[in-house]
């Protein structure tokens, strides 16, 4: 079946370093690909997403390319700040095979001044 | 547009005692997501519905859950009787397939915290 597979956390960083959040997938078909953000005491918010092979999402100064022959989605960023603090989901959907929606288990992410 | 509204935010209450969450969806979305979050298992997925009707309540932990959407503009979560393992963040969400261009990306409530004691 479809699944998600995210790199453990926490992950600590010093402001303006370089992030990167691994992500990989497992699916049937031809999913739409999704990071969410979850700031302390908040719900989950999109960051951004990719819906075919090779589509870069951005947002905030994050990115991410799906890459259909790594089946990844991986999350960078170039300089990190103190208020990208929160937890990060990997996602995917793939509705069309008539189910929905799988989280990875996120990942911690922490920047210290 | 308003987004996903849950009630009530936080929820204290005493083993044995019923609780019912409470989310009204964004209008014109089809489909609705009960989440519950904690730290030890994660987000899980205890049940989705489509133009109301639910499709998979796989993830419902046991008869102690229940969950109705009687129109499309509200569901309701059930607990009953509540026990202190039932502790957790319990969040909504909607989406529209047709609205996200296909992807049908969840949008997220702020969640209600629920703590049984």
């Amino acid at each position: 079946g479809d699944s998600v597979t995210q790199m453990e956390g926490p992950v600590t960083l010093s402001e303006e370093a370089f992030l990167t959040i691994n992500c990989t997938y497992t699916a049937t078909g031809y999913p739409s690909l999704f990071w969410y953000v979850q700031y302390p005491g908040e719900g989950l918010q999109l960051l951004l997403k990719a819906t075919k092979a090779d589509d870069k999402g951005s947002n905030k100064g994050f990115e991410a390319t799906y890459r259909k022959e790594t089946t990844s989605f991986h999350l960078e960023k170039g300089s990190v700040q103190v208020s990208d603090s929160a937890v990060y989901f990997c996602a995917l959907s793939e509705w069309n095979t008539g189910n929905q929606f799988y989280f990875g288990t996120g990942t911690s992410l922490t920047v210290i001044p | 547009d308003a987004g996903v509204i849950q009630s009530p935010r936080h929820e204290v209450t005493e083993m044995g005692q019923e609780v019912t969450l409470r989310c009204k969806p964004i209008s014109g979305h089809d489909y609705l997501f009960w989440y519950r979050q904690t730290m030890m298992r994660g987000l899980e997925l205890l049940i989705y519905f489509n133009n109301n009707v639910p499709i998979d309540d796989s993830g419902m932990p046991e008869d102690r859950f229940s969950a109705k959407m009687p129109n499309a503009s509200f569901s309701t979560l059930k607990i009953q009787p509540s026990e202190p393992r039932d502790s957790a963040v319990y969040f909504c969400a909607s989406t529209n397939r047709g609205a996200t261009r296909g992807t049908g990306e969840l949008f997220f409530g702020e969640g209600s915290r629920l703590t049984v004691l």
